[in-house]
Order: structure tokens, then sequence, then C-alpha cells
């Protein structure tokens, strides 16, 4: 079975400072992952997405992640943090292969930025 | 591109009454639609996946008579939640899925809360 564990509730900090949210995963086979960003009483928006093509994923608004295989994780950068970043981060992966999975939803990890 | 409204953003009802949230798909055909519930911090939760002009398949543990769901066409989902009580009270989301593509697009969500 498909799932994923964000290591940690909760990570603070400062406005300018690199951004790292941790994701593992477990999979039967090859996984399409994704990360989306809620902000509060709001939607989900698609940060970036990896489908089996390059392992460095760019996505929106400065993120990227890096699909690594061998350490099944999928971690979440940002080189420098901005305050309107302050939100729920949620690493999810699809629960079959190829197109047609449900989204099985990390625990969330929430982002802090302080000015 | 790939927009999804939801309809009410929020909405407040007696216990007992029956409350429907509008899903749509501004600009794309969503062949799947989803709908999800969340907790106060808590992570989305799958209740039910409905393909257009099909019956809807429900997550186990999910009331099928209480959480009624219509996909009447390839823009429009409806989630209508009879006989509400106070511990149906969550934020609902969908999502929306189009062709074989595996992205699903989110809705900004609808707060409910029943009295």
């Amino acid at each position: 079975a498909q799932s994923v564990t964000q290591l940690d509730s909760h990570v603070s900090v400062s406005e300018g400072t690199p951004v790292l949210l941790r994701c593992n995963y477990s999979s039967s086979y090859s996984p399409s992952l994704f990360w989306y960003v809620q902000h509060p009483n709001k939607g989900l928006q698609l940060l970036l997405k990896y489908t089996s093509a390059a392992t460095l994923v760019k996505g929106i608004n400065g993120f990227e992640a890096e699909f690594k295989k061998s350490e099944t994780s999928f971690h979440l950068t940002k080189p420098s943090a901005h305050m309107s970043d302050a939100a729920e981060y949620f690493c999810v992966v699809s629960d079959q292969g190829g197109s047609q999975g449900n989204l099985i939803f990390g625990k969330g990890t929430k982002l802090s930025v302080k000015p | 591109g790939a927009v999804v409204s939801q309809h009410p953003s929020w909405v407040i009802c007696k216990s007992g009454t029956s409350v429907k949230i509008e899903c749509r798909s501004l600009d794309f055909q969503a062949t799947t639609m989803f709908w999800y519930r969340q907790f106060p911090k808590q992570s989305l939760m799958l209740m039910a996946t409905s393909n257009e002009g099909s019956k809807a398949t429900y997550e186990q543990g999910v009331e099928k008579d209480k959480f009624l769901i219509n996909h009447a066409s390839l823009t429009l989902s409806t989630l209508t939640v009879t006989s509400a009580h106070p511990e149906d009270s969550s934020f609902y989301i969908c999502s929306a899925r189009y062709g074989t593509r595996d992205t699903q697009y989110f809705g900004p969500g609808t707060r409910l809360t029943v009295l």
C-alpha cells in the first residue's frame, strides 16, 4: 500500500533563510508524488509534482523537490523563505501507478515564518 | 487554467436540515470529481469519488445515504449533507481531474457549521 510520512508537524524559519520540509513515501511501484500548500481556510494549491521524469522538480513560488528513490524521500525546499510562505504543506502520493490513482495525503507540516 | 470553484464558501445551518454544496470546474471538463473532509488541524480524508454519469464510490466508513453525491455533468458535482448534525461540522473540499492526467485541482473549500 502507498503511504506518505511527513516527518515534522511544525517547522519554523526566519524570513530569508532556507526552508526544508521532509517527506518519505512508501509505494509498491513507481509513484506519482505531489506537494500541495493550503493557506488558512483556503483550498489546496499544487506546488509541484513528480511523475517519473526529472528527479529534481521545480514548482511555483521558488519551491523545488528532489525525488530520491534510494531514500524513498521527496523533500520540499526553498532557498529563501518569505512571510507569504507561512501555510500548511501536504506531501501526497497517488495510490496507483499511472494516472488514475486516488491521492493519499500526509498529515501536513505547518510552516511558520518569523520576521 | 484548471480552476475549481465551490459554493457556498461557508454555511451555518440548524441540526436536522440538509445542506447542498456545489463544486464546479470552470475551464475544463472534469471526468472525475472527489470530495474530501478536513477536521481542524488535520489532513484531508477522501470521502467519495464520482465519475460523470455514474454513482459515486464511497470510502469505507462514509455513509452514502447521509452524504449524497451527484455528478450530473462534466463541470458540476454536488454534495448534499442530509439531516445534518453538529458532528458533521467540518471543512469540505472538492477536487476535479480531467482526462487521464493524475493532477487533481482543488476547490477553495466550504466551511459547514451545524448548530
